[in-house]
């Protein structure tokens, strides 16, 4: 079963703007990751939050986390074409690790 | 370091054929996951190893699908028989403890 979900399932936006998704899920977690995959191809890692943390930086990347809400947001700033792809949050939860992916954002950056 | 490999990268098998697919993590990952990605869907956990033993598999199809850990590095997933809903991208997952995951380019199964 999902234990995330994406919102909203798809954007459109013009290269330049910044681009806000956010996630919502179920339990509590040790904490929350978001992913990035192109078409095609597989996922990769952008950022990690643990349930302390309340809000991180990473380059044009910011992620927030609101445990009190079981949500999560990602904005990415100064959109570019290249950042077209479906982007993921994933939360790992419980005491072995399991990662739970959720239904995903298809964010893409018109030129 | 090196990433994680998968192979086939593609495989096109007729229903009730038998399927099995490799990865290879990075090394020293304890942590290896499988998940199916259906066309338009977020990865499904199928089944998670920590070393060679079982943590969770919950969400694997355990009368089709199998799935070993050899010496707690490789691994293989198996699907036997195969269905027309088992077509999707299989991808192979590893991490370290509380860390992020590294994916593999998964492989693209197809059942006509």
């Amino acid at each position: 079963s999902q234990q995330g979900e994406e919102d909203p399932q798809a954007l459109s936006i013009q290269e330049g703007e910044n681009a806000t998704m956010n996630c919502s899920y179920k339990t509590s977690i040790n904490n929350l990751q978001w992913y990035r995959q192109n078409s095609g191809r597989g996922l990769v890692h952008l950022i990690l939050i643990r349930s302390n943390e309340r809000e991180k930086h990473s380059g044009r990347l910011r992620v927030t986390l609101d445990t009190s809400k079981k949500s999560s947001s990602l904005l990415i700033t100064a959109s570019r074409a290249a950042d077209t792809a479906s982007y993921f949050c994933a939360t790992d939860a419980g005491g072995n690790e399991k990662l739970t992916f959720g239904t995903g954002t298809r964010l893409t950056i018109i030129p | 370091e090196a990433g994680v490999a998968q192979s086939p990268r593609y495989k096109i098998i007729e229903k009730r054929q038998s399927v099995a697919f490799w990865c290879n993590p990075i090394s020293g990952h304890a942590t290896l996951y499988w998940y199916q990605q259906i066309l338009g869907q977020g990865p499904k956990l199928l089944i998670q190893f920590q070393n060679n033993g079982v943590v969770d598999d919950s969400q694997l199809p355990k009368d089709r699908f199998s799935a070993e850990r050899l010496k707690g590095v490789d691994s293989t997933l198996k699907i036997q028989p195969a269905k027309l809903e088992d077509s999707a991208v299989y991808l192979c997952a590893c991490s370290l403890v509380g860390t992020e995951a590294f994916f593999g380019q998964g492989t693209r199964l197809t059942v006509v």
